[in-house]
């Protein structure tokens, strides 16, 4: 299986938002609604922020929103902090009964 | 709240087989409808999903390692293990175990992750 596709980096500026796209193909992200989301500062262990493409785990900040529209999920970060500057990581489930990351992208704020 | 612990050697040779322990307290392994799951890290690279295995035993593993690839659970223990065999370096990461509550990748706890070098 392929890993999902996701830019490299991107970046933004404290109180902007930024979007980071999430693509795969029709076997995992499109056709499925469990596209997850998690947040990894350097040295630590990743932390999920949204699950099946929109959902917020208890505890996560509703600055953080995430969506799809075919076979791309979206996650949107709103109201930047220094606090969200981290990679970030999308995972589907996938037609095999099995899971796949994306590649990760890192978020510079700015 | 649930905490996971992974431990295991830090340094496997070539060719040999890599052997890793998820212990989890907080909850029992066994009270059902979670996926106990390993994920890795090849260091500055992004994560990789290994594989699960359901509280009923069920096992679901990366294609691309499936051939190596076994996980299994200790309920006497509450644990969970992970072993690769004929390792590479190529097999150089961070390994987690992480508990996730459906097969869709949803695992709200980790553990802190451990390094496993393979070298001679």
């Amino acid at each position: 299986q392929s890993a999902l596709t996701q830019p490299a980096s991107v970046s933004g500026s404290p109180g902007q938002s930024i979007t980071i796209s999430c693509t795969g193909t029709s076997s995992d992200v499109g056709g499925y609604n469990y596209v997850s989301w998690y947040r990894q500062h350097p040295g630590k262990a990743p932390k999920l922020m949204i699950y099946d493409v929109s959902n917020r785990p208890s505890g996560v900040s509703n600055r953080f929103s995430g969506s799809k529209s075919g076979n791309t999920a979206s996650l949107t970060i709103s109201g930047l902090q220094a606090e969200d500057e981290a990679d970030y990581y999308c995972c589907s489930y996938t037609s095999n009964n099995t899971v796949v990351f994306g590649g990760g992208t890192k978020l510079t704020v700015l | 709240q649930v905490q996971l612990q992974e431990s295991g050697p830090g340094l496997v040779k070539p060719s040999q087989t890599l052997s890793l322990t998820c212990t989890v307290s907080g909850g029992s392994i066994s009270s059902g409808g979670y996926y106990w799951s390993w994920v890795r890290q090849h260091p500055g690279k992004g994560l990789e999903w290994i594989g699960y295995i359901y509280y009923s035993g069920s096992t679901y593993y990366n294609p691309s390692l499936k051939s190596r690839v076994s996980i299994s659970v200790d309920t006497s223990k509450n644990q969970f293990s992970l072993n690769l065999s004929s390792v590479t370096a190529a097999d150089t990461a961070v390994y987690y175990c992480a508990r996730a509550s459906s097969a869709s990748g949803k695992a709200e706890y980790w553990g802190q992750g451990t390094l496993v070098t393979v070298s001679s």
